[in-house]
Parts: C-alpha cells; sequence; structure tokens
C-alpha cells in the first residue's frame, strides 16, 4: 500500500504558483497519482490524475519524475478561493478501494 | 447537473441506535464508494461497488457497517449499535473507470453524530 507523505500546510499570495510535493516512495508498477481539493463541509474534488511525466489540464499541472517516487502539484496564479485541502492519492485504478489512501493532506492558505 | 446526492445531510443519533444513509450517484456511473471522514484527516475507505456487486471492504470496517447497491443505482450504508466513534462525516463518490482514467465525484456528505 503506497504511503503518501505531503506538508502539512503551506502559505501563499494571490497571483504566485504553488508547487506541492507529495512524495511516495513505495508507488506500485500499477498505481496511478490523482489529486484532490476539499473545502471545509464538501467532499472532495477532483484536480487531476497522472501516471508519468506530466499532465497539464484548464486548473493545474501534474508533474511525475521517472522514478514516480514523488510528484508535484502545481497550481499557477492562486487566488483566495484556492485555499483548501489538497490531498494527493496513489493507488490502482482497477483494484478498488483498499489500494486508495489518502493522506492527511496540505492545507493551503492564500492571502491577498 | 445531477451530480451526487447523499441523504440526510446530517444525522444525530444516541449510542445503541441503528442509521441509514443512501447515496444517489451520477446515473452512468459504475462505481461507488464509502468513505468515513474525520476532523484534520482525509477520507478513509470503506467500501466500494462496481454496479451491485461489492467488491471490496476496508479491513478496519467493522461489522457494524454493511452497505448494499440494489440494483447498480442507489446505495445505503447502515451503521447498527452506534458508537461514539462512528461520529464523523460519511462520504459517497461515484466514477465511471474508463482504460487509465478514473475520477471521483464525492457528494456533500452526511454528518454524524454520536451522543
Amino acid at each position: 500500500l503506497a504511503k503518501t507523505t505531503q506538508p502539512i500546510s503551506m502559505d501563499s499570495y494571490e497571483g504566485q504558483e504553488v508547487n506541492i510535493t507529495c512524495s511516495h516512495n513505495n508507488i506500485a508498477t500499477n498505481d496511478y497519482i490523482t489529486w484532490y481539493q476539499q473545502f471545509p463541509s464538501q467532499g472532495p474534488r477532483f484536480i487531476i490524475q497522472g501516471y508519468k511525466t506530466k499532465v497539464t489540464n484548464e486548473v493545474a499541472s501534474l508533474f511525475i519524475p521517472a522514478d514516480r517516487k514523488s510528484s508535484t502539484l502545481s497550481l499557477p496564479r492562486v487566488s483566495l478561493s484556492d485555499t483548501a485541502v489538497y490531498y494527493c492519492l496513489v493507488g490502482e485504478l482497477t483494484g478498488g478501494g483498499n489500494k486508495l489512501t489518502f493522506g492527511t493532506g496540505t492545507q493551503l492558505k492564500v492571502e491577498l | 447537473d445531477t451530480g451526487v446526492s447523499q441523504d440526510p445531510r446530517h444525522k444525530i443519533t444516541k449510542r445503541g441506535q441503528n442509521v441509514t444513509f443512501r447515496c444517489d450517484p451520477i446515473s452512468e456511473h459504475n462505481r461507488l464508494y464509502w468513505y468515513r471522514q474525520t476532523l484534520g484527516q482525509g477520507p478513509e475507505f470503506l467500501t466500494y461497488f462496481q454496479n451491485e456487486a461489492q467488491l471490496e471492504k476496508s479491513r478496519l470496517l467493522s461489522d457494524r457497517f454493511s452497505a448494499e447497491r440494489p440494483k447498480g443505482s442507489f446505495s445505503t450504508l447502515e451503521i447498527q449499535r452506534t458508537e461514539q466513534g462512528d461520529s464523523a462525516m460519511y462520504l459517497c463518490a461515484s466514477s465511471y473507470l474508463a482504460g487509465d482514467y478514473d475520477e471521483q465525484y464525492f457528494g456533500p456528505g452526511t454528518r454524524l453524530t454520536v451522543t
């Protein structure tokens, strides 16, 4: 079971780029990396998912080095509304829930 | 937009009572997950269904917890003989696994308080 380690918290200012790194040293061959965002009193919301190299969508980029032992979520030009908890999730897509583990997440605080 | 819905949103019960929660997933989604989340922690996997089949349960899940997904549509999660330690947010998520992509859509959760 791939265990993930993320910083507990990060602070940033509006307009800056934020990079949150997740360590997953024992990631398995079939594991994917997924990031979710969660606001208070709401369910998590999918941000991005990848297996290797770089993935980009309209809200974020995900950088995965060749050894896949870590990954970095990059949020360009954050705003106050990006203040939330960000979870890195590592697991098989087909293997089911016991292989999907949310860690304690990274609390991102964005200020003016 | 018919996202994932959960009912009730809040439930207060006394210790020892049984409670049942309902989740209505996005209609074309074949996978449905239940999670539990306590304050300051990430969601903890409880169980998941592919269509109507319950394929996996958390090894940590007590026998007091049971879930069903009749006909592969909505799902219910029942907790029997509730304990104070069951107080948490119960989240449901659904997804449609397609090849190498799986995005879970979460509902708003049911907050359970056991007194």
